[in-house]
């Protein structure tokens, strides 16, 4: 079974940058992709994009694209998601999920990551 | 982008009883190699999503037999046949096939 590891919560100024992590035990593949979902306050959850765990490859949802960079650190079995310009629409938590590679679904999912936006 | 709708958006049920969820697609999410990836997730009160179904029908390890997922095309349909006081909570589809991943705006299931 895979395990997700967010880092603890954040409180950023606006127009400030954010960097989050996201550490993977337990999967039995390590041809998997992690991806970051943003889920403000009474909003969808809305997916921001993804990281391969090995070759590093990632796809960013064009809403993020811009202001948003997903890492690894395959060493560490970390993923890193940096949200840049941070404005109020911000506040909100954020989650890192696993897919093994093509599987077409999010199985495990870490705790969150409360970040707030705030002067 | 596909947007998710789901019908309701609160369903209050009794103990014992069943409960429906829809989930509409504004395209089909069948992709290119054939297959449909729809997932359903339960998002308990204080707790991450958590994967209960995935491409329309097939249930995730740990899963209870009394949740199910159908459907085909745009429209699908999780049903939990006997609602438990374990059920409580936000259901979600999201959809897999086309990028950007895109999830409806959530069920919220509590009991009468």
């Amino acid at each position: 079974q895979v395990h997700l590891v967010q880092s603890g919560a954040e409180v950023k100024e606006p127009g400030a940058s954010v960097k989050l992590s996201c550490k993977a035990s337990g999967s039995p593949s390590a041809n998997y992709v992690i991806h970051w979902m943003r889920q403000a306050p009474g909003q969808r959850l809305e997916w921001m994009g993804w990281v391969h765990a090995v070759n590093g490859n990632r796809l960013y949802s064009q809403k993020f694209q811009g202001r948003v960079t997903i890492t690894t650190d395959t060493s560490a079995s970390t993923a890193y998601m940096e949200l840049n310009s941070l404005r109020s629409e911000d506040t909100a938590l954020f989650f890192c999920a696993h897919e093994n590679w093509g599987s077409g679904h999010l199985d495990y999912w870490g705790q969150g990551t409360l970040v707030t936006v705030s002067s | 982008d596909i947007v998710m709708t789901q019908t309701p958006l609160s369903s209050p049920v009794t103990l014992g009883q069943p409960a429906s969820i829809s989930c509409r697609s504004s395209q089909s999410l069948v992709h290119s190699d054939g297959n449909t990836y729809l997932s359903w997730l339960q998002q308990r009160p204080g707790q991450p999503p958590r994967l209960l179904i995935y491409k329309i029908s097939n249930r995730f390890s740990g899963v209870p037999d009394r949740v199910s997922g159908s459907g085909a095309g745009t429209d699908f349909t999780l049903t939990i046949s006997r609602v438990e006081a374990e059920d409580v909570g936000v259901y979600f589809c999201m959809q897999c096939t086309q990028f950007p991943y895109t999830f409806g705006q959530g069920t919220k299931l509590e009991i009468k």
